[in-house]
C-alpha cells in the first residue's frame, strides 16, 4: 500500500495557461474523488469517480475544469485557462466502496497551485 | 444544503489539558459524522467516525459521541500530548458520494 500520491506536488502557471494535475489512487480503491482547499478552509467538493465513471460534479466546478478516469485507475484534473482565483490545492482521495466500514477516504499530500 | 461548522482556532493547550473541539452540522436526514486530521506536512487522515446517533467514535485516546438532538459531534481528549498538535477537520456525509468539511481548528499543544 504506497497511499494515495500526486503529481506534481507544486505547480506556479501565468493566468491564461491550462494545467494537469495527476493523482494515482490506492490500487484496489474503486472510487476516486477530487477536493480544493483554499487557505484556512476545509476541503470542498468538486467530482468523484467510481471506477471509470464520474457519477457528481460540483456547481463549483466551472466548464474550465475537467476530470478524467479513463481506465478506472489513475485519474487527471485539467484547468484550461487559469485565473488567479483558481490558486488552491488541489486534493485527492480514494476509498472503496461504502458499507462494511469501508466509509473512509485515504488523502494524498495534493498539489499546491499558484496562478501569477 | 448541509454543511458543518466548527470552532474556530488556533486553540493552544499544555500538554495534558483536556481537549474540547465544537462542531455542529447542519444535514437532512441521517448523515454518517467524521473527524479527520492533518499533521504538518502530511494529508489528510481519518481520525474517528459515527455512523448513527449516540454513536461515539474513538480513536488514539480521542472520543466523539453523534448528538442527533443538538445536531453535534464534538470531539475529545482527556490529556493531549504535542504530538497531537494537528489541524482537526469536523465531516459529514450522507450517501458517501460526497463529503462536507468544516473550516479546521488548528491544535497547538506546548510542552
Amino acid at each position: 500500500d504506497t497511499g494515495v500520491s500526486q503529481d506534481p506536488r507544486h505547480k506556479i502557471t501565468k493566468r491564461g495557461q491550462n494545467v494537469t494535475f495527476r493523482c494515482d489512487p490506492i490500487s484496489e480503491h474503486n472510487r476516486l474523488y477530487w477536493y480544493r482547499q483554499t487557505l484556512g478552509q476545509g476541503p470542498e467538493f468538486l467530482t468523484y469517480f467510481q471506477n471509470e465513471a464520474q457519477l457528481e460534479k460540483s456547481r463549483l466546478l466551472s466548464d474550465r475544469f475537467s476530470a478524467e478516469r479513463p481506465k478506472g485507475s489513475f485519474s487527471t484534473l485539467e484547468i484550461q485557462r487559469t485565473e488567479q482565483g483558481d490558486s488552491a490545492m488541489y486534493l485527492c482521495a480514494s476509498s472503496l466502496d461504502p458499507g462494511q466500514g469501508n466509509e473512509k477516504l485515504f488523502f494524498g499530500s495534493g498539489t499546491q497551485l499558484s496562478v501569477l | 444544503g448541509d454543511s458543518v461548522t466548527q470552532m474556530e482556532g488556533p486553540v493552544t493547550l499544555s500538554e495534558e489539558a483536556f481537549l474540547t473541539i465544537n462542531c455542529t452540522y447542519t444535514a437532512t436526514g441521517y448523515p454518517s459524522l467524521f473527524w479527520y486530521v492533518q499533521y504538518p506536512g502530511e494529508g489528510l487522515q481519518l481520525l474517528l467516525k459515527a455512523t448513527k446517533a449516540d454513536d461515539k467514535g474513538s480513536n488514539k485516546g480521542f472520543e466523539a459521541t453523534y448528538r442527533k438532538e443538538t445536531t453535534s459531534f464534538h470531539l475529545e481528549k482527556g490529556s493531549v500530548q504535542v504530538s497531537d498538535s494537528a489541524v482537526y477537520f469536523c465531516a459529514l456525509s450522507r450517501n458517501f458520494n460526497k463529503f462536507y468539511f468544516g473550516s479546521g481548528t488548528k491544535l497547538n499543544v506546548k510542552p
